[in-house]
């Protein structure tokens, strides 16, 4: 079993949607949770990162995250054509002094229609 | 533009042969990662560097991957004797480093084609 499942996908929304990606772990020592939108054949691009559980705000993404339940979330608002990528999730624990290698869901295609 | 920049970006080869990829990572960054995707899944971690000291290395590193990053600056990653299963994106990310947490951002990737 991975540490961190995600729903590949592909997901197919109308423009103007609001669009929920999700992700669920199993490594209690996750503590710092990203979410990243990768375009085809680019590298990953840092949308947000949260430490604490609840929700954090920027623009027309929320990120949501439920350390209870191992759960956290990517919600797009208004959702246009230009979100059409790749959603990854990536977690790591906090090392004081050492790297933080992230551990990736397999990601979430997102398709989003006119 | 003062983002990590990976050369090449594509890399087509035929087995056997050896390879050798850079990246630099954003000025002032002292921890640089190296990661794999496949088609269809999320990055895999490799290796990472504290400026030019290699401190962690995943077991997916073969004993053919060798990695530097020589005074803290750039780093090579190199693929010897390589097999069709390297075919992959490798992406670099570099990080600031301490804090709580370790922001990562990521290069274009150099995508590697083995025949």
């Amino acid at each position: 079993q991975k540490e961190v499942e995600q729903d590949p996908g592909p997901l197919s929304v109308p423009e103007g949607a609001i669009v929920s990606l999700n992700c669920t772990y199993s490594n209690s020592a996750f503590q710092y949770f990203m979410w990243y939108r990768q375009y085809s054949r680019k590298g990953p691009e840092l949308l947000m990162y949260t430490y604490s559980s609840g929700n954090k705000e920027d623009g027309r993404f929320t990120a949501q995250v439920d350390k209870s339940s191992k759960y956290i979330s990517l919600f797009i608002r208004d959702s246009q054509p230009s979100d059409s990528a790749t959603y990854l999730c990536a977690m790591s624990p906090i090392l004081t002094g050492g790297g933080n290698k992230l551990t990736f869901g397999t990601g979430t295609q997102l398709k989003v229609e006119l | 533009d003062t983002g990590v920049s990976q050369d090449p970006r594509h890399k087509i080869t035929k087995r056997g042969q050896n390879v050798t990829f850079r990246c630099d990572p954003i000025s002032e960054h002292n921890r640089l990662y190296w990661y794999r995707q496949t088609l269809g899944q999320g990055p895999e971690f490799l290796t990472y560097f504290q400026n030019e000291a290699q401190l962690e290395k995943s077991r997916l590193l073969s004993d053919r991957f060798s990695a530097e990053r020589p005074k803290g600056s750039f780093s090579t990653l190199e693929i010897q004797r390589t097999e069709q299963g390297d075919s992959a994106m490798y992406l670099c990310a570099s990080s600031r480093g301490g804090g709580r947490g370790d922001t990562q951002y990521f290069g274009p990737g150099t995508r590697l084609t083995v025949l």
